[in-house]
């Protein structure tokens, strides 16, 4: 039983190209959450999703970030003209059931985004 | 803000020493978690403690719970130098879990 996936694990982009981050969850985990981990810190929530819906994205930049988790394939994190302060690491969760009912979050291994 | 937060920042120590983490935070809980990370690797769970409990023991770790504080703390016993790693709480009410800054921790063989 595979954990959850994320690529690349390393992604370089220059200031305003595009960063597409995958994350496939554990097999029969519906629920996937982003978070973003700045050197030395914590990690912000960003955005929530169950399949097909966005259920919270309170922590996500209103713009140039969007995030999907289609009925098929991997939750997809996309950053559009990406700025040298997007650099950080960014990790996927996934979980059976959602928030509020003591479910351990299952995370991936992150990827270190490097905006030059 | 419901998000917790661990003292101290950052603890050094010497292999077979017990290692003392604590947890605040400020809104009311359903359960609070612990989780480590390695350096340069996803975060893994470690224990749950649920708002009505007050203590909670896996292996070598030991957890407690005090929702009149809102505080928790984690004890890691006779220490190794894998337990090298950042611990990080994260508090669970009907909202999405929030994490703290963490607790840098090196333990010195």
């Amino acid at each position: 039983n595979a954990g959850v996936m994320q690529n690349p694990r390393h992604l370089v982009r220059r200031r305003g190209q595009e960063a597409r981050l995958r994350c496939s969850p554990m097999k029969g985990h519906s629920h996937v959450y982003w978070y973003r981990q700045l050197p030395e810190e914590g990690l912000k929530f960003m955005v929530y999703l169950q399949k097909e819906n966005i259920i919270d994205e309170s922590g996500m930049p209103k713009e140039r970030f969007s995030a999907e988790f289609p009925k098929e394939g991997p939750s997809i994190l996309r950053i559009q003209q990406v700025v040298r302060g997007d650099s950080a690491a960014y990790f996927c969760a996934s979980s059976p059931r959602g928030p509020g009912q003591g479910t351990e979050q299952y995370f991936g291994p992150g990827t270190r985004l490097t905006v030059t | 803000s419901q998000q917790g937060e661990e003292d101290p920042q950052a603890l050094s120590i010497q292999e077979g020493e017990n290692a003392t983490m604590n947890c605040s935070y400020k809104t009311s809980i359903n359960n609070l978690q612990w989780y480590r990370q390695n350096s340069g690797r996803g975060l893994v769970h470690l224990i749950l403690i649920r708002s009505n409990e007050r203590e909670k023991h896996s292996g070598r770790l030991r957890v407690t719970l005090d929702t009149s504080k809102k505080s928790s703390s984690l004890l890691i016993t006779a220490s190794r130098a894998a337990d090298t790693a950042s611990y990080f709480c994260a508090t669970e009410g009907s909202y999405i879990p929030t994490f703290g800054r963490g607790t840098s921790l090196i333990v010195h063989p």
